[in-house]
């Protein structure tokens, strides 16, 4: 099946530890996003890519990095800098060039600081 | 800056109904739209899309509504299910020229369809 994976489905993180989650496509899509979400709030740009080795700050970049080594893999690192990491991470991919904007998005990872 | 946004936060109804959820945007250069559903703990599912060459589109069960003049966009969903118990949004994209649009997701209404 096609689809976009994340893992783990939940993280749990002391504060001053830096944490990576994993998002995975096998779409071929040369676009991946990643978005944070609050609770009973829509989602936030945190950075996206266009093609491999290139990604871009979205709106809230600060305290996160991002690497984009392989077109499929799209991975966030959350670093001790995110004053407030605790929210659902949602990474999402979509085809660039066939003129749609639809994003194709992972079942979400949900991240806790204690 | 630019922005989506819904006009109500909420949207209870009985099962069989049509529901209507409403949204607001602010870019009169966005030229492509998307409605999400979300269920809850889950990732955004896509209902439906609709271009600004067009006003109206129809899908099974939903149909998006766009009017450019007063910049409003809205889901209808006929004979609404328990199923369809969720968190909508909608989502507009620029593509400014190029391939690549980035899109800006409004703030969500909650469906909720009482049996």
């Amino acid at each position: 099946d096609g689809g976009i994976t994340q893992s783990p489905k939940y993280l749990f993180r002391k504060e001053g530890q830096n944490v990576t989650l994993s998002c995975e496509q096998n779409l071929n899509h040369d676009a991946m996003y990643w978005y944070r979400q609050d609770p009973g709030q829509g989602l936030r740009l945190i950075y996206y890519s266009q093609i491999v080795n290139d990604f871009q700050k979205g709106d809230i970049a600060e305290g996160y990095s991002v690497s984009r080594e392989k077109k499929e893999s799209f991975p966030l690192t959350v670093t001790s800098a995110q004053k407030n990491p605790t929210a659902f991470y949602l990474c999402a991919s979509s085809i660039v060039g066939a003129g749609d904007g639809e994003q194709f998005f992972g079942p979400g990872t949900r991240l806790t600081v204690l | 800056g630019e922005s989506v946004g819904l006009h109500l936060p909420t949207l209870s109804v009985q099962e069989g109904d049509n529901s209507i959820i409403n949204c607001a945007y602010s870019n009169s250069a966005s030229d492509y739209f998307i409605w999400y559903k979300q269920e809850s703990g889950k990732g955004p599912q896509f209902i439906i899309d609709i271009r600004s060459n067009m006003d109206k589109r129809q899908g099974q069960r939903v149909t998006v509504l766009l009017n450019k003049t007063v910049k409003h966009l809205s889901l209808q969903i006929a004979a609404t299910q328990p199923g369809d118990s969720a968190v909508y949004f909608c989502a507009e994209n620029w593509a400014g020229g190029t391939s690549y649009g980035k899109l800006t997701f409004g703030q969500g209404t909650i469906l909720t369809v009482h049996p």
